[in-house]
């Protein structure tokens, strides 16, 4: 079970999109529609942004967006805001009630 | 609304045990649309699931820890707990109890853990 590769880093100005991808395997990303997207503040607990690959949780700002192609999922943040800058961390299910998370990417807001 | 709260030592010594409770509030452990779970974050790195569990006791591990945890549930105190055998300072970590669905939905505040002598 191997950690799900992220960028390290991606930025963006405020306004402007930024995608941040998630690739795992067919074992995990490409074999369930169970992945879901976290943004950690420092110091703060994880905070649940998107679930089952495109869902959003009620308060969820729509400026969040999440997506699945093959073995890669996407999270996508349009309309850029200060604080929107953080830690996100991808998390796919891997079978036999199993998770595997991403290496996170830290995004900053220019 | 759902509230998970850690609680636990902050210091655990080298080839000891480390045991945590998470206790659930605004809603019952025993809910059938649960599992509940422990993840954790090491100082500066990203984060890692340590195993989950159902309500019924049925529990699932993490390969990679599997030798060393149990995790447990205590249904009359609304509470699951977590044991990690034979620490060493890698087990140094934030560490978080959530509620699971199809996602880590509601998370505790997280508690460090330092293992030191």
């Amino acid at each position: 079970q191997s950690a799900l590769t992220q960028p390290a880093s991606v930025s963006g100005s405020p306004g402007q999109s930024i995608t941040i991808s998630c690739t795992g395997t067919s074992s995990d990303v490409g074999g369930y529609n169970y992945v879901s997207w976290y943004q950690q503040h420092p110091g703060k607990a994880p905070k649940l942004m998107i679930y089952d690959v495109s869902k959003r949780p009620s308060g969820v700002s729509n400026r969040f967006s999440g997506s699945k192609s093959g073995n890669t999922a996407s999270l996508t943040i349009s309309g850029l805001q200060a604080e929107d800058e953080a830690d996100f961390y991808c998390c796919s299910y891997a079978g036999s009630s199993t998770w595997v998370f991403g290496g996170g990417t830290k995004l900053t807001v220019l | 609304q759902l509230q998970l709260q850690e609680s636990g030592p902050g210091l655990v010594k080298p080839s000891e045990t480390l045991s945590l409770t998470c206790t659930v509030s605004g809603g019952s452990i025993s809910s059938s649309y649960y599992y509940w779970g422990w993840i954790r974050q090491p100082p500066g790195k990203g984060l890692d699931w340590i195993g989950s569990i159902y309500y019924s006791g049925s529990t699932y591990y993490n390969p990679s820890l599997k030798s060393r945890v149990t995790i447990s549930v205590d249904t009359s105190n609304n509470q699951f707990s977590l044991k990690l055998i034979s620490v060493t300072a890698a087990d140094t970590a934030v560490y978080y109890c959530a509620n699971l669905n199809d996602a880590f939905d509601i998370w505790g505040q997280g508690t460090m853990v330092t293992v030191s002598s």
